[in-house]
């Protein structure tokens, strides 16, 4: 079945470092790819998306590049802030269904250090 | 503003007792999840419906039934709780013709069964 995998269970950082979470998924055909940014205390929310290969979403700063070569969807972000604090998931959603639903990835919590 | 109210914050229940979590979203969605939150598992899906009446069922659905009562409502039963679904649950909805940009989650549920 479809799913998503992000190696990194926690990064930490400091401010004006380069960040890179890698996101990896199998499945067939062209996902939608997702990243989330969830806050403490509060639900996911949509950061931003891409539906093709060598689409580059990108939002707040953060971006990434569908590759369907390699499967991968990593976030970046060249400069993180203390503010950028969170944890990230990566998701698809099977455009091939019927059922609209995502997969998600278990996470990366990105800490960053003043 | 639409959005998704997750109804209690927090809940303390007995082993084998009977817990019921209720979602309400005003952003007039077809669909509706309930996914639950664990340290290493990331979003896993529970149950997920596309209308009201109707029942998916999810990647971790035992010991889990769920009710969609209306477009707007859908709720999540526990009926003999154990320890293992200690957890924090979120819900989401999502009109899966936008191509799942607008999934929106709720602020989520803290269940702790003792």
């Amino acid at each position: 079945g479809d799913s998503v995998t992000q190696t990194e269970g926690q990064v930490a950082l400091s401010e004006e470092d380069f960040l890179t979470i890698h996101c990896n998924y199998s499945a067939s055909g062209y996902p939608a790819l997702f990243w989330y940014v969830q806050y403490p205390g509060e639900g996911p929310q949509f950061l931003f998306r891409a539906s093709r290969d060598k689409e580059k979403g990108s939002s707040r700063g953060f971006e990434a590049t569908y590759d369907k070569g390699t499967t991968s969807f990593h976030l970046r972000k060249a400069s993180v802030q203390e503010s950028d604090s969170a944890v990230y998931y990566c998701a698809l959603g099977d455009r091939g269904s019927a059922l609209g639903r995502l997969h998600f990835g278990a996470g990366t919590q990105l800490i960053v250090i003043p | 503003e639409a959005a998704v109210t997750q109804s209690p914050r927090n809940k303390v229940t007995v082993t084998g007792g009977n817990v019921t979590l209720s979602c309400r979203q005003t952003n007039s969605h077809n669909y509706m999840y309930w996914y639950r939150q664990d340290t290493g598992h990331g979003l896993r899906l529970i149950h997920y419906s596309y209308g009201a009446g109707n029942l998916q069922i999810g990647d971790v659905p035992d010991g889990y039934k769920a009710t969609r009562t209306t477009q707007e409502d859908f709720f999540l039963l526990l009926e003999l709780a154990s320890p293992s679904q200690t957890s924090l649950y979120f819900c989401a909805s999502s009109d899966a013709g936008t191509g799942f940009s607008d999934y929106t989650f709720g602020s989520g549920t803290r269940l702790l069964v003792i």
